[in-house]
């Protein structure tokens, strides 16, 4: 699977929305780009995922660029439970099934 | 529906012991996934299993892990003669077999492993 790139941390207000950048400048035209995110002391859980248009889910929204060498995942208006760490993760058909994780983006978010 | 649970929680042994992991995925989750996560560091691929196909092993760090699936069911990852570099949380996750690329992984708790 192609690499991503983002940042360490990010920092945001409850109730505020927020947006976490990924970078994938290497994304094949059949890679899948999907989020998850992981609290403190849990196991990942899926966020959201796409592959060219925009994605809009309960939880959040998928912008992806279109070159599709960047996306941005929004969160609409933080609360304390969105602290955790973002990980943007490609997968396509080459690396089938697995989950290739960097180390994320951390999100605090202050009431 | 109940999700993936994993059992023990917490585990500490000495090194040298053999320890073994145990995942239970979601009913009717074709593929099962085993993950290993150091302290303060992102997750760490071992093995997948996907139906009756044979498992993907190109994750396991050494001949000491292994890990076994009864039919689509119950998963154990055994870790023999236990080394402190194995301490670790390692999680599990099971699937829905669609594609193989849009899959949407649901992970468990995690076991705590700790190698004294």
């Amino acid at each position: 699977d192609a690499k991503t790139t983002q940042p360490n941390s990010m920092e945001s207000n409850e109730e505020e929305p927020v947006h976490l950048p990924c970078n994938h400048s290497t994304i094949s035209g059949t890679d899948y780009i999907h989020w998850y995110r992981q609290l403190p002391s849990q196991g990942p859980e899926y966020v959201i995922h796409g592959l060219t248009s925009n994605v809009n889910n309960r939880m959040a929204s998928l912008a992806i660029a279109e070159d599709r060498k960047s996306s941005t995942l929004i969160l609409h208006r933080a609360t304390l439970r969105d602290a955790a760490v973002y990980y943007c993760i490609l997968r396509g058909y080459s690396g089938y099934s697995t989950l290739t994780f960097g180390k994320g983006t951390m999100l605090l978010v202050s009431p | 529906g109940a999700g993936v649970s994993q059992s023990p929680s917490n585990k500490v042994t000495e090194k040298g012991k053999d320890v073994e992991l145990r995942c239970d995925p979601i009913s009717g989750h074709t593929a099962l996934y085993w993950y290993r996560q150091r302290l303060g560091q992102g997750l760490e691929f071992l093995i997948y299993f996907q139906g009756n196909s044979a498992p993907d092993k190109s994750g396991l760090p050494s001949d000491r892990f292994s890990a076994e699936r009864t039919g689509e069911s119950v998963s154990t990852l055994t870790i023999q003669r236990t080394q402190q570099e194995d301490s670790a949380v390692y999680l599990c996750a099971s699937s829905l077999f669609r594609d193989g690329v849009t899959d949407t992984q649901y992970f468990g708790p995690g076991t705590r492993l700790t190698v004294l």
